[in-house]
């Protein structure tokens, strides 16, 4: 047990829709990362937020946005869902920010599927 | 084009033989971190180079980061089943960017 909980596990839904993706980091990391991962396109790097602010952009497509919450919790939000946004999203959380990030701690993922 | 080429895609080989993987970036790392994944589950961290040169052992994993800081290769000896799985390896880019990419993934099967 990494300690990062993703909620949910699994989410079906259609084209069209929006979701929201939900984590809660370990307990006392201030870092939260999101990635994408699909069997074509590997694990990409989409956002990372430290302690509320956003400190790096990747690959994050302008129908995705995420937030951190004073909690620290973050949520990663997936509007007008397309067929190929289709994958395992994961959660990872660290206690720095800044360079040498170090160990990330993986969530389970939520595995999203658009029908 | 992919910023972290890991070499080969996927690896197959009998219990007992050693092999090698490896992680070629094109700029400078601050960081290179070598993860293994069991397949549809989260990434579990291996181990972590900083320094040029530096090698660090986990069991009979071995992972080496060279001089310049653009290559590292991941070396297991005598590998088990257990060893199966996908093998990542991750870095910190230089450049004032606080990006933590991964490459593309290598995907190893071992036989019994």
């Amino acid at each position: 047990d990494s300690g990062v909980t993703q909620t949910p596990k699994h989410l079906i839904t259609a084209t069209g829709q929006r979701v929201t993706l939900r984590c809660s980091p370990r307990s006392g990391d201030l870092s939260v990362y999101w990635y994408q991962q699909s069997l074509d396109q590997g694990l990409q790097f989409l956002i990372q937020y430290y302690n509320g602010e956003e400190r790096a952009k990747g690959n994050i497509l302008e129908r995705f946005s995420a937030q951190q919450f004073p909690d620290l919790h973050s949520e990663l939000n997936l509007s007008s869902l397309e067929l190929g946004d289709s994958a395992l999203y994961f959660c990872a959380s660290s206690k720095r920010g800044a360079h040498v990030a170090g160990e990330l701690f993986f969530g389970e993922g939520s595995r999203l599927t658009v029908l | 084009s992919q910023e972290l080429e890991q070499s080969p895609q996927s690896l197959i080989v009998q219990e007992g033989k050693n092999l090698t993987i490896n992680c070629t970036s094109s700029k400078t790392l601050y960081g290179l971190y070598w993860y293994k994944q069991k397949y549809g589950e989260g990434l579990i961290f291996l181990m972590m180079l900083q320094k040029g040169g530096e090698e660090k052992s986990h069991e009979k994993i071995t992972a080496k980061l060279d001089e310049k800081k653009q290559q590292s290769s991941l070396h297991i000896t005598a590998s088990q089943p257990s060893h199966a799985g996908i093998y990542l390896c991750g870095a910190d880019m230089a450049s004032g960017t606080y990006k933590y990419i991964f490459g593309t993934g290598t995907r190893l099967k071992v036989l019994a």
